[in-house]
C-alpha cells in the first residue's frame, strides 16, 4: 500500500485565486511528520511546510496552510492568493517514526499550473 | 540555515563509464544522508540511505554494486554510478536531515545524468 496518496496528477488556477492539494497518508506510527515540498523545472526541492503528528494546530507559513484532519490522515496544502511562480510540480511527504535516520516518503505529486 | 552542496549539477556520461556525484554538508555535520532518484515528471524514490563510517542501507531493488555509496566522513557523501548505461539516466538528489531546525530536511541541488 502507498504510504503517501496524491489523486491529483494537475491542477490548474488563475491568479490570485485560492488552489488545495489533497494528500493523504497510511501509518500506524503514532510519532510522524508531513511535508509539503515545491520543486520547479530547475528541479530543486523547496521545502513550504511541516505539520507534526502531535501537532493540535494546523501549519501555516505565509501563502501556505496544511489541513491537518488527523483521523481521516490527510494533510492537504492550500496556497491562496496563486502567483505565476507557483507553477511547479509539489509533493507530499512523510517522515515515519521520530528517530533521525528515517528517510522521507514522498507521494506522487501533483503539478500545479497557476495562469493569469 | 542547513546547506548541503550537490556537484555536478549536470553530467553527460558515456555508456560504460563511472560518474561520481558528491553531496557536502557546508555548515552542520550530517551523519546520515540520503540518496534518492527521479525520472522526469515522477516522484522521488529512495534508494539508499549512508551513514558516516558505516556501510549503506539499499532500498529493495537498488543494485548496491552499481550504485556504491561512500560515506568517510561527517560531511561528504558520495554515489558513484558505475558502469553507466542509457537506463540510469535520470535525476539523482541526496537530502539530509536539518539540525537547524531539528525536523526538517535539507535537500542538494540535485545531479542530472545522461548517459549517451
Amino acid at each position: 500500500a502507498q504510504k503517501i496518496t496524491q489523486t491529483q496528477p494537475g491542477m490548474f488556477v488563475q491568479e490570485k485565486e485560492a488552489v488545495t492539494l489533497d494528500c493523504t497518508y497510511d501509518t500506524s506510527d503514532q510519532s510522524y511528520g508531513l511535508f509539503w515540498y515545491k520543486q520547479p523545472s530547475s528541479g530543486e526541492m523547496i521545502f513550504l511546510i511541516y505539520q507534526g503528528s502531535y501537532d493540535e494546530q494546523n501549519a501555516t507559513e505565509g501563502r501556505y496552510s496544511l489541513n491537518f484532519q488527523k483521523a481521516r490522515k490527510s494533510a492537504n496544502l492550500v496556497i491562496s492568493a496563486s502567483q505565476l511562480g507557483d507553477s511547479a510540480m509539489y509533493f507530499c511527504a512523510m517522515r515515519e517514526g521520530g528517530q533521525a535516520g528515517t528517510a522521507l516518503i514522498f507521494g506522487k505529486g501533483t503539478t500545479l499550473s497557476v495562469s493569469s | 540555515g542547513a546547506v548541503v552542496s550537490q556537484h555536478p549539477s549536470w553530467v553527460i556520461c558515456k555508456s560504460g563509464t563511472s560518474v561520481k556525484i558528491e553531496c557536502r554538508s557546508l555548515d552542520f555535520q550530517a551523519t546520515t544522508m540520503f540518496w534518492y532518484r527521479q525520472f522526469p515528471k515522477q516522484s522521488l524514490m529512495l534508494m539508499a540511505t549512508s551513514n558516516e563510517g558505516s556501510k549503506a542501507t539499499y532500498e529493495q531493488g537498488v543494485e548496491k554494486d552499481k550504485f556504491l555509496i561512500n560515506h568517510a566522513s561527517l560531511t561528504l557523501s558520495t554515489l558513484t554510478v558505475t558502469s553507466a548505461h542509457p537506463e540510469d539516466s535520470s535525476f539523482y538528489i541526496c537530502s539530509a536531515r536539518d539540525t537547524w531546525t531539528g525536523y526538517g530536511y535539507t535537500f542538494g541541488s540535485g545531479t542530472r545524468l545522461t548517459v549517451v
